[in-house]
C-alpha cells in the first residue's frame, strides 16, 4: 500500500535559518505529492504540490522537488520566519485513483524562535 | 479561499453516549467530504469518504455502525460516534472537495473528542 514517511519533530530553528523537512514515500505508480501546513488553531492548508517527476512545487518561499529516483519530496526554505511556526504534513495521492484520497505522513512540528 | 468549519472543536462525553460532529463548507458546495482520525504523533488516517446523497464509503477496518456518516446536503456532513468508549478519544478532521475544483481539499479545524 501507499505510505509517507517524514522526519520526526519537533524542529526548532532561529529566525532566518535554513529549513529542510525530509519526506519519502512508497506508492504504486506515479503519485501526486503535496505539502500541507497547519497553523495553530486552524485547519490544514495546501502549501505546495507536484504532480510528476522533477516538478518543483513552490509557495511562500517554500520549495519541494518530486524526486522519483529517491522517492522523496523534501520541503525546504532558505530563511524561515516566526510566522512559519506550524505543523507540516507530507502527503500523496495515487495516480489513477481519486485525486482527492490522500495518504499523510505523521506531521512535523516546526517552531521558529525570534 | 474556501472555508470548512467543524463543530464542536472540543467535546467531552461519558462512555456509552453518542457524539455528533458537524463539518460545513461555508462558501462553496462540496460533493465529496472526507473524515480523518488523528492519534497523537500519528498520521491522519482516512476513515471514510462521504458523498452527498449517497452512503459513505468506509476504509478497511473502520466500523460503519460505530462511525455513522451522513452527507445530506452539499454543505454539511456529520460524523456520529455511537456508544463512544475511551479508545474512541481522538482528533477528528474533515475535509471537503470543491465541486469541479480540480481536486484541492479544504480542511476543517478538527474536533477533539475525549471519552471519559
Amino acid at each position: 500500500g501507499n505510505s509517507v514517511t517524514q522526519m520526526e519533530g519537533p524542529v526548532t530553528l532561529s529566525e532566518e535559518a535554513f529549513l529542510t523537512i525530509n519526506c519519502t514515500y512508497t506508492a504504486t505508480g506515479y503519485p501526486s505529492l503535496f505539502w500541507y501546513v497547519q497553523y495553530p488553531g486552524e485547519g490544514l492548508q495546501l502549501l505546495l504540490k507536484a504532480t510528476k517527476a522533477d516538478d518543483k512545487g513552490s509557495n511562500k518561499g517554500f520549495e519541494a522537488t518530486y524526486r522519483k529516483e529517491t522517492t522523496s519530496f523534501h520541503l525546504e526554505k532558505g530563511s524561515v520566519q516566526v510566522s512559519d511556526s506550524a505543523v507540516y504534513f507530507c502527503a500523496l495521492s495515487a495516480r489513477g485513483g481519486s485525486n482527492y484520497k490522500l495518504t499523510f505522513g505523521k506531521g512535523t512540528l516546526l517552531t521558529v524562535n525570534p | 479561499g474556501a472555508v470548512v468549519s467543524q463543530h464542536p472543536s472540543r467535546v467531552i462525553c461519558k462512555s456509552g453516549t453518542s457524539v455528533k460532529i458537524e463539518c460545513r463548507s461555508l462558501d462553496f458546495q462540496a460533493t465529496t467530504m472526507f473524515w480523518y482520525r488523528q492519534f497523537p504523533k500519528q498520521s491522519l488516517m482516512l476513515m471514510a469518504t462521504s458523498n452527498e446523497g449517497s452512503k459513505a464509503t468506509y476504509e478497511q477496518g473502520v466500523e460503519k455502525d460505530k462511525f455513522l456518516i451522513n452527507h445530506a446536503s452539499l454543505t454539511l456532513s456529520t460524523l456520529t460516534v455511537t456508544s463512544a468508549h475511551p479508545e474512541d478519544s481522538s482528533f477528528y478532521i474533515c475535509s471537503a472537495a470543491l465541486a469541479g475544483g480540480g481536486g484541492e481539499l479544504f480542511f476543517g479545524e478538527g474536533s477533539r473528542l475525549t471519552v471519559l
